[in-house]
């Protein structure tokens, strides 16, 4: 069964400064997304990488990916408090017919 | 807005009983998906389908069941609730199916379902 391991699961952060996102899968996949969930509300997609080496940058969060170690990284720089939310990788398997959604990554950034 | 709707927002109801939730995808998806999300068990893949076909199946049980519309409006379909139904139920669409596209996935409002 296809895994998506996400660490930390937990994140607090003091404003300005810097952390990752680790998003791990366990198949072969060229295409991974990045969501935002604040909290009771919708997810939002924040990032689409398409291929190996894939880079994206949108104001603070940079999202990478390198397929052949199956590994997602999610950037933040100079955290602010309005990012404090939970993110979620997905991976869209080379085969078969469902995203796969990491645990999530719960921040919070304290002022 | 994500152009995805989902009805009823809120819905409370008791055990044994059953419900519909419906979801009308952003116009021209064709494909839509359905998710629970708990606290426990975080946000689960339920079921996908593509122009009126099931195409994927996760972890749904036998007391649920959808189906998709030819006008691609989704109900999802929760019989004999227990307790341990009650979460956040989403709805997705995208615009081909899952797996040939490099489109994510826009997510609607969520139905909260409570079972008392």
């Amino acid at each position: 069964e296809l895994k998506v391991e996400q660490n930390p699961l937990f994140l607090s952060m003091q404003e300005g400064k810097n952390y990752t996102i680790y998003c791990n899968y366990s198949t072969t996949s060229d295409r991974l997304y990045w969501y935002r969930q604040d909290p009771g509300k919708s997810l939002e997609s924040l990032f689409v990488l398409l291929s190996n080496g894939a880079v994206k940058q949108e104001g603070r969060l940079m999202a990478s990916l390198d397929t052949k170690a199956r590994l997602s990284t999610l950037h933040i720089t100079a955290a602010v408090h309005d990012l404090s939310a939970t993110y979620f990788c997905a991976v869209d398997p080379s085969t078969g017919n469902q995203f796969y959604f990491g645990t999530g990554t719960s921040l919070t950034v304290i002022p | 807005d994500s152009g995805v709707t989902q009805t009823p927002k809120h819905l409370i109801t008791a055990t044994g009983q059953r419900v519909t939730l419906r979801c009308s995808p952003r116009s021209g998806d064709l494909s839509v998906y359905w998710y629970q999300q708990s606290l426990d068990q975080g946000l689960q893949f339920l079921i996908q389908y593509y122009n009126g076909e099931e195409r994927a199946k996760g972890n749904i049980l036998e007391r649920f069941s959808a189906q998709q519309f030819p006008d691609l409006h989704s109900e999802l379909n929760l019989s004999s609730l227990e307790l341990g139904d009650s979460a956040l139920y989403f709805c997705a669409s995208s615009v081909g199916d899952s797996g040939t596209g490099n489109q994510p996935q826009h997510f609607g409002d969520g139905t909260r379902l409570s079972i008392l």
